[in-house]
């Protein structure tokens, strides 16, 4: 069954430092989000990319943070200067709107460590 | 104002029982979809199952079902015939109309004992 992947699962950082997370959604699937889930919280959207552009984006996503799709299978996350209050999962999904549901199928997660 | 609301921190239920986890909801779009996904201690986040504010019944799958009372703006999701694997969070989600994102409730961690 196709899925989602992200790597690393794990990336331990220093503060003020750059970090590039990756993802390659499902190959047939358009729609692409990022999440983040502090630990102990509720998952938060991020940004939706669709079509080579941010479709959506919340309030946390802010000029710390771009998304990119480099080529016809990645979709990365990047942060330019990482905080402490960055540390949390951040999960990779996409979509096919075709189905009808909608349904976003997550990635396994990065776990992002800032010190 | 919490869009998804789970009022239930934890939910213990014993192996082979059905559980109800509680979810309501709130807006004022007329289409929407619920989403319920299960957060093993793993961290993955694995999709359960949907509802359409417009569907007609309430979704199945397999041993999961959506219990979906539109005018409580509720949708519970029922776990019949429990199994020790079945021990996660589980989070409630919505998607409103015009807009990609998914909304999560805090979660409710069901353990199921033997």
């Amino acid at each position: 069954e196709p899925e989602v992947t992200q790597t690393p699962s794990h990336q331990v950082t220093q503060m003020g430092q750059e970090v590039i997370l990756r993802c390659v959604p499902i190959s047939n699937h358009l729609y692409f989000y990022w999440y983040r889930q502090i630990l102990g919280q509720k998952v938060e959207f991020l940004v939706s990319f669709y079509n080579n552009e941010i479709s959506e984006k919340s309030e946390i996503f802010d000029d710390q943070f771009s998304v990119e799709r480099p080529d016809g299978s990645n979709f990365t996350l990047k942060i330019r200067s990482t905080k402490l209050e960055d540390s949390a999962m951040y999960f990779c999904a996409s979509s096919d709107k075709g189905t009808g549901t909608y349904e976003q199928y997550f990635g396994p997660g990065t776990r992002l460590t800032v010190t | 104002a919490q869009k998804i609301t789970q009022t239930q921190p934890g939910m213990f239920v014993q192996e082979k029982e059905a559980v109800t986890l509680d979810c309501t909801y709130d807006t004022s779009d007329p289409s929407y979809g619920l989403f319920w996904y299960k957060q093993p201690s793993s961290g993955e986040m694995i999709f359960l199952i949907y509802q359409g504010s417009y569907d007609q019944q309430n979704a199945t799958e397999g041993r999961y079902s959506l219990n979906f009372q539109k005018a409580r703006k509720s949708a519970n999701l029922v776990i019949s015939a429990s199994q020790l694997g079945d021990s996660a969070m589980y989070f409630c989600a919505m998607r409103e109309a015009y807009t990609d994102k998914l909304i999560f409730g805090t979660g409710t961690r069901l353990q199921v004992f033997p």
